[in-house]
This record gives C-alpha cells, sequence and structure tokens, in this order.
C-alpha cells in the first residue's frame, strides 16, 4: 500500500513568508509525528498527535509554528514568518496507536524547506 | 521526561569486523526502544524494536540490540560489518502508555563508516 507522503518535497521561500507542510499518513494510522532534522543533524520533536487526544506540542520551538490534524487524515505544519534557522528537513511520521501495543512508525520523504 | 543519549558521533569500522552503535536512555516505567537507519538521499527506515520479553531483539539486515534494564542501555550489533552498512542510526525511546504524552523521541545519531 501507499506510504507516507509529504509535499512539497522542495521549499523555497523569503524570510518573512509562511510557508504550510503537508503530510498524508498511512491509511490507519492514529498517531502522526513531526520532526524537523538540520542538515547533519538529529531528529527534533516538534509535535505528536494520538488519536483524539490533546496533541503534544511540547516540541515546537516558537509560537511561529503550528500544526493541525483532522481526526485519523491529513496533516498540516504551518510556519510563520519564517527566519533563516527555519531551514531544514521537515519529516513526518505515522504509526499504530493501539492501547497497549506500540508499533514502529513509518516516515515520509521529508520537505526540504529553504529560507532566504 | 523521557530522554536518549547516543555518545559518539562516529563510529568507524573495518569491513567484517564486528560493530557497535551505544544508546542510553532515560524514561519511567518500562521503555520501548527503537532503532532506525537513513542511508544516504533516503528516508528513515525501521531496523528494530523492543518491547519486552528476550533482552536481545534481532532486526532487519543482520542487526541485532540488546535491551540491558539495570545500565539503561539498548547497544546495536552486528556480527561481521559491511560497507553497505555505512549509514546515519538512530536511537529512539517511547515511555508507556497510550496518551499524546507517551511520544518517542530520537537520539542525535551516530554515522557509521565501514571501510573495505
Amino acid at each position: 500500500g501507499a506510504g507516507v507522503s509529504q509535499s512539497p518535497s522542495n521549499k523555497v521561500t523569503e524570510k518573512g513568508k509562511d510557508v504550510e507542510l503537508r503530510c498524508d499518513p498511512i491509511s490507519g494510522h492514529t498517531a502522526l509525528y513531526w520532526y524537523r532534522q538540520r542538515l547533519g543533524q538529529g531528529l527534533e520533536f516538534l509535535i505528536y498527535f494520538q488519536g483524539n487526544s490533546a496533541p503534544d506540542k511540547s516540541g515546537l520551538p516558537s509560537d511561529r509554528f503550528s500544526a493541525e490534524r483532522t481526526g485519523e487524515s491529513v496533516s498540516t505544519l504551518t510556519i510563520q514568518r519564517t527566519q533563516q534557522e527555519d531551514s531544514a528537513v521537515y519529516l513526518c511520521a505515522s504509526s499504530y496507536g493501539l492501547a497497549g501495543v506500540t508499533y514502529e512508525q513509518y516516515f515520509g520523504p521529508g520537505t526540504r524547506l529553504t529560507v532566504t | 521526561a523521557q530522554s536518549v543519549a547516543q555518545p559518539e558521533d562516529q563510529v568507524n569500522v573495518a569491513e567484517g569486523n564486528p560493530l557497535t552503535v551505544k544508546c542510553t536512555y532515560s524514561v519511567s516505567g518500562n521503555p520501548y526502544l527503537f532503532w532506525y537507519v537513513q542511508y544516504p538521499n533516503r528516508g528513515l527506515q525501521f531496523l528494530l524494536k523492543y518491547i519486552t520479553g528476550d533482552n536481545l531483539v534481532k532486526g532487519s539486515y543482520g542487526f541485532e540490540a540488546e535491551f540491558n534494564k539495570s545500565q539503561t542501555s539498548f547497544h546495536l550489533k552486528k556480527p561481521s560489518a559491511l560497507v553497505s552498512d555505512s549509514a546515519l542510526y538512530f536511537c529512539a525511546v517511547r515511555a508507556p502508555g497510550y496518551s499524546s504524552a507517551s511520544k518517542i523521541i530520537f537520539g542525535s545519531g551516530t554515522r557509521l563508516s565501514i571501510r573495505p
């Protein structure tokens, strides 16, 4: 079946503009994560959605960052007033999240954001 | 709060020799532990996970990992390294439970380089 998809694959934007990144998780996956990976660096947790629970937003670096998810489908990550330090690859992952069971994550190919 | 550490930025091993990539964690309760690999210009791929049971977990591509509760470690191992194993490896941990607080977080990554 189809994997996790993200769009756009690449985004170049000017400093100060807003950008919206999209993630389509695998159908049936209740858990969805956003991570940020700067060049040559590790994965920085941003936000986690699990079913109908309130999302864990503890990783969002500033109030310029926000994310939404409708039900168990598409998620969008919005960055307002982009800064050069926002340049990174933004990764989305989804997994099953049944109570008492932990499944591995499936990652999308990422969106490479470049802020000029 | 949960955390995971990969103390080595880079590990260099000769082809055919055994390899170890280290990971330690901190979490309340029994952890769920994962290893992922990121090949150049490719997305993150799941290697293996520990949820419960046998402390030695076997995964993809001949890799295995040993869960050591007393040392809070989950080191990745392979008996005989291949040049094709050269990649960036990430350890990840999740606290038990079924809520938005039980997010998966990643270590900073270890770059594994296998020389012919």
